[in-house]
């Protein structure tokens, strides 16, 4: 199972475009990079998924290098609700189980 | 279409009770998966279920926890004889019977153990 590396923490202000960078050097080939978030008190919720290059959804947007040992995922204009943790994951379709890590923890200030 | 339903929200235990922990999976979703979280960490998964079958129990301690998803009704996380360390958000995920990578959660079970 690919191991999945991310900031624990990171501070940014209402407005501001914010990136979290995840460092996942033994992704498989058949691995997709899914990212969720997960507010205090409450289950983690999807936020975005991508195997290369870019993808973007209405919240957010994932940018995926070629060789995808790595991977950003990108917060346009923050606001104070962003506030949360948001987890980086890795596997494929098959048998797969979400395993998540630590998180990284974004504090937005006003 | 309503997500992923897990009861009760809130839960006290005294030590040595058991706990029972109830996860209604999303409609036509047929994986589920038990995870807990201490204050500050992230989830640890547990156990993954199937209708009828444990498919991967290994982050399930080996003593007074079991889980079960049987054919009808929800999935179940039971711990037995209840300790203050047990006391945790356990949050229970949903996934459909088709490859997927994406997990629909609940809003979690908050054990309290006094």
């Amino acid at each position: 199972l690919a191991k999945t590396t991310q900031p624990i923490s990171m501070d940014s202000y209402e407005g501001q475009e914010v990136n979290i960078t995840c460092s996942h050097n033994n992704i498989a080939t058949n691995d997709y990079i899914t990212w969720y978030q997960q507010f205090p008190s409450q289950g983690p919720r999807f936020i975005i998924q991508g195997y290369k290059t870019k993808v973007t959804n209405e919240v957010a947007s994932l940018f995926i290098p070629a060789d995808r040992k790595s991977s950003t995922l990108s917060l346009p204009r923050v606001s104070l609700s962003d506030t949360a943790v948001y987890y980086c994951l890795v596997g494929d379709e098959g048998s797969y189980i979400p395993t998540f890590g630590r998180g990284t923890s974004l504090i937005v200030h006003p | 279409n309503a997500g992923v339903m897990q009861n009760p929200r809130h839960l006290v235990r005294r030590r040595g009770q058991e706990a029972r922990l109830r996860c209604s999976p999303m409609k036509g979703h047929s994986h589920v998966y038990w995870y807990r979280q201490l204050p500050e960490e992230g989830l640890k998964f547990m156990v993954y279920l199937q209708k009828e079958n444990i498919i991967d129990e290994s982050g399930m301690p080996k003593e007074r926890f079991s889980a079960e998803f049987p054919k009808e009704g929800p999935s179940i996380l039971r711990i037995q004889q209840v300790v203050r360390g047990d006391s945790a958000a356990y949050f229970c995920a949903s996934s459909p019977p088709t490859g997927s990578t994406e997990a629909f959660f609940g809003q979690g079970t908050r054990l309290t153990v006094v």
